[in-house]
């Protein structure tokens, strides 16, 4: 089945700074790559989706980037802030498996002052 | 406002029990999941439905069980069965399969007395 990896397992960077954080798949088929942000005692949040028909994806301080052919995918966080603190996982999916994720381990994203 | 709601937020369970967690969910979606998070991993697939009656096992089904009677609803009993149950669960849907994201709710956190 599929393979996520994901790391670093904990980062931090100063406020203002930018993150970076990388996942790899094992599924040359996956083509639905999304990213959840998940805060203390609450549920992950969907903060950004690519699909495997483009490059690259931007939402304000927010960009996902895919490389199809070395099979991996990158969350980008720029001008971070301390509201970015949490724990970030990346997920893949295949087409006609009921939207099934397989979720990397989690990212542990420290902003501080 | 449209969502997932799990309840309780907290359970306890002794030993020898079985016990239900509840999730609602007002999006009209009609894919449902549930996962399983433990510390340092990422979320394990439980089980999934696809629609009203119909349900199929994830990667780590066993000692649990589900049932679909109502779109609206898709509640998890963790049975005596599994050996280790202490754990976070994660509740999500989904508007239907494919490359559709996931929403969660704010999860149950499970503890053996």
């Amino acid at each position: 089945g599929e393979n996520v990896e994901q790391h670093p397992s904990t980062l931090s960077v100063q406020e203002g700074d930018s993150a970076v954080i990388k996942c790899t798949y094992s599924d040359s088929a996956s083509n639905y790559f999304p990213w959840y942000k998940q805060e203390l005692g609450k549920g992950p949040q969907l903060i950004i989706d690519i699909r495997s028909n483009v490059g690259e994806k931007k939402d304000q301080r927010i960009a996902v980037t895919l490389n199809k052919t070395a099979k991996h995918f990158s969350l980008h966080i720029t001008e971070t802030q301390p509201e970015d603190s949490a724990v970030y996982f990346c997920a893949a999916s295949k087409p006609g498996t009921a939207s099934k994720l397989t979720f990397g381990t989690g990212t542990r994203l420290q902003v501080t002052l | 406002d449209g969502g997932i709601t799990q309840s309780p937020k907290y359970l306890f369970r002794k030993e020898g029990q079985n016990v239900t967690l509840s999730c609602e969910q007002n999006l009209n979606h009609d894919a449902m999941y549930w996962y399983r998070q433990d510390p340092g991993q990422g979320l394990r697939l439980i089980y999934y439905s696809q629609i009203v009656n119909d349900f199929q096992k994830g990667d780590i089904a066993e000692g649990y069980s589900v049932s679909r009677e109502k779109k609206e609803s898709f509640p998890l009993t963790v049975t005596s069965a599994q050996k280790n149950p202490t754990a976070f669960y994660l509740c999500a849907s989904s508007v239907g399969t494919g490359e559709q994201p996931q929403h969660f709710g704010d999860g149950t956190r499970l503890s053996i007395l």
